[in-house]
């Protein structure tokens, strides 16, 4: 079964450090690879996405994401985190010539001051 | 401004009563999307359409309906609500570019009780 695994559900972070959020997927072919993130009582917003080519994606509010094709991984980063940082980030998968949409469950980031 | 909208934000219903939950978005998207979101469940997909009159089943389809009879609105629909349906729903929409569906959009959300 295709699926998508954020196995932190909770990642505690100094602010100044880097951060880094993990998320795996099992799906066949190469998919497309997204982040969101939701602040508290608002929706999801887009943070970045993998299609093609380079590994190391850029995206919204400092963070990016490297794609590893061999360990089918998305990890999400940030070179130093801000309290600001702190909400509910969520990995989704789309499988290869698929409209479904995967998400994971979802990982908490608390920035500490 | 460019966004996705959803109506009523909060509900509280009773078991058996038909509710609609609407969402219209005005960006010209072919996608749309309906999750539910539950605690250390993460957000599940519902129902999605490609285009008008055209749906298809998420992960959790059972006791939804959906229509797509305008390009901008999908409604979510429960005939017969029960207490597992209690949750928070999302809907988004999405431009489907060349290569497949692209980033979501997302409305505000709308958090249901049946009781």
């Amino acid at each position: 079964a295709q699926s998508v695994a954020q196995p932190e559900d909770q990642v505690n972070v100094a602010e100044g450090n880097p951060l880094t959020v993990k998320c795996t997927y099992s799906v066949s072919g190469n998919p497309y690879l997204f982040w969101y993130v939701q602040y508290p009582n608002r929706g999801l917003q887009f943070l970045l996405k993998y299609i093609t080519g380079d590994n190391l994606v850029k995206g919204s509010y400092g963070f990016e994401a490297e794609f590893n094709k061999s360990q089918t991984s998305f990890h999400l980063k940030k070179p130093s985190a801000l309290v600001s940082d702190s909400a509910l980030y969520f990995c989704a998968v789309r499988p290869y010539r698929d409209d479904k949409i995967i998400f994971g469950k979802g990982t908490r980031l608390h920035i500490l001051p | 401004e460019a966004q996705v909208t959803q109506n009523p934000r909060y509900l509280i219903t009773v078991t058996g009563k038909k509710l609609t939950v609407t969402c219209s978005q005005n960006m010209n998207h072919e996608y749309m999307s309906w999750y539910r979101q539950d605690p250390g469940l993460g957000l599940r997909q519902i129902y999605y359409s490609m285009n008008v009159e055209v749906t298809d089943k998420g992960d959790v389809p059972e006791g939804y309906k959906v229509s797509r009879k305008e390009k901008r609105n999908f409604p979510l629909i429960l005939e017969s609500p029960s207490p597992n349906q209690t949750s928070l729903y999302f809907c988004a929409s999405s431009p489907r570019l060349a290569g497949g569906i692209n980033e979501q959009f997302f409305g505000p959300g709308t958090r249901l009780t049946v009781l």
